[in-house]
């Protein structure tokens, strides 16, 4: 079952800020973000687990609401580098099972 | 940090025509997988691979896919008869754990089918 995510696409200015979110109709384990430039592979920026944290990496953090089955990722004050696709990917159990990737949430940072 | 390396960057091939994809995993790593990205669409799961058998597949990994490790450092993707809707960027990743464990991707495969 894959993922939802919103917006589809977003442009931000330098220093605006954004968030992207993701839910599921199912329960989740564990959901990762990924970045991914156009032409590259994804890149890993974090994974929460289920308990409702909330993770930082420099101006990026994420939370997750296990109740309501979402994920947020906050992007404050935003970079040119910042540019790209999100997508964000869900695990339902902490067993073998394979991370599912919503759309994608496309960033564009205008300077 | 280690890398996970796929070969070739990119590969042509005729409809019908069989096609191999090579990846090597982080080496300490046990379980792999293999994804494919459609030009500007998502990224979707084909395949899972841990202790020399698939542990899952998607709808996608039909009988024309099939995967091997064929020794300890090489895994593979094989398509048997390409199809033009085969055409994709093809992803290998790992992982050293499942369940809360951050996949590694490589740089991919962009796969072609004429």
């Amino acid at each position: 079952q894959q993922p939802v995510q919103s917006p589809q696409a977003v442009i931000l200015r330098e220093g605006e800020d954004a968030v992207i979110n993701c839910s599921s109709s199912k329960a989740l384990y564990s959901v990762h973000w990924y970045r991914q430039k156009h032409g590259e592979a994804p890149v890993f920026l974090m994974i929460l687990l289920k308990g409702g944290e909330q993770k930082g990496h420099e101006k990026i953090s994420a939370s997750f609401n296990e109740k309501k089955q979402q994920s947020s990722l906050y992007l404050t004050a935003s970079q040119l580098s910042y540019s790209g696709t999100y997508f964000c990917g869900t695990e339902r159990h902490s067993g073998n099972t394979p991370l599912v990737f919503g759309k994608g949430t496309r960033l564009s940072v205008i300077a | 940090e280690p890398e996970v390396t796929q070969t070739p960057s990119h590969q042509v091939t005729q409809m019908g025509q069989e096609v191999i994809l090579r990846c090597v995993p982080i080496s300490n790593h046990l379980y792999f997988y293999w994804y494919r990205q459609i030009l500007g669409q998502k990224v979707e799961f084909l395949v899972s691979f841990y202790n020399n058998e698939i542990s899952e597949k998607s709808e996608i990994f039909d009988d024309q896919f099939s995967v091997e490790r064929p020794d300890g450092s090489n895994f593979t993707l094989k398509i048997r008869s390409t199809k033009l809707e085969d055409s994709a960027m093809y992803f290998c990743a790992s992982s050293d754990w499942t369940g809360g464990e951050k996949l590694f991707f490589g740089s991919g495969t962009q796969l072609s089918v004429l």
